[in-house]
């Protein structure tokens, strides 16, 4: 499974855009990369998924780049209960992914 | 849906003792996955089945800890006996395609 780095933790305020940028050098060609949200004392939950130039959704927006190595998550105008833990992750799609997770990046919202 | 189920919620015990959690993934999702959280280690896969065969259990970390699914409706973790480190949230997540959907957990402290 391809490593992913991504940053420990991020501050922002309310109604700004958040971008949380993940790097995984190792990707293999049937790799998709998929981002979970985990608030506190709760299970993560899906985000968004995406394999190749741009993904949006109702809650975010992906950004691959031509060469896949990293990709950017985009949380437009965010909220103070956008608080929690984002997980970027990457693997094969297919059913039974075997997910690994890493420390994820804590973001913090504030007045 | 009510999403998958986990019981209890919350479990206080002592060294020694056995542990058996409790999971009810969504209806007609053919894979469950076994997950336990900590500070110190993150969010770690222990097992997953699909179509209730145990898969993959190269995350169970010892002997004490053995998982079954007796049906497509209804898995088990059970740790006997059970030790301080064993202290963690467990989550049970079951899927039908790529994305998971986590429980609620179960908060296990092992005095």
């Amino acid at each position: 499974l391809a490593k992913t780095t991504q940053p420990i933790s991020m501050d922002s305020y309310e109604g700004q855009e958040v971008n949380i940028t993940c790097s995984h050098n190792n990707i293999a060609t049937n790799d998709y990369i998929t981002w979970y949200q985990q608030f506190p004392s709760q299970g993560p939950r899906f985000i968004i998924q995406g394999y190749k130039t741009k993904v949006t959704n109702e809650v975010a927006s992906l950004f691959i780049p031509a060469d896949r190595k990293s990709s950017t998550l985009s949380l437009p105008r965010v909220s103070l209960s956008d608080t929690a833990v984002y997980y970027c992750l990457v693997g094969d799609a297919g059913g039974g992914n075997k997910l690994t997770f890493g420390t994820g990046t804590q973001l913090k919202v504030e007045l | 849906d009510a999403g998958v189920i986990q019981s209890p919620r919350h479990e206080v015990t002592e060294m020694g003792q056995e542990v058996t959690l409790r999971c009810k993934p969504i209806s007609g999702h053919d894979y469950l996955f076994w997950y336990r959280q900590t500070m110190m280690r993150g969010l770690e896969l222990l097992i997953y089945f699909n179509n209730n065969v145990p898969i993959d259990d190269s995350g169970m970390p010892e002997d004490r800890f053995s998982a079954k699914m007796p049906n497509a409706s209804f898995s088990t973790l059970k740790i006997q006996p059970s030790e301080p480190r064993d202290s963690a949230v467990y989550f049970c997540a079951s899927s039908g395609g790529w994305e998971q959907f986590f429980g609620p957990g179960t908060r296990l402290t092992v005095l």
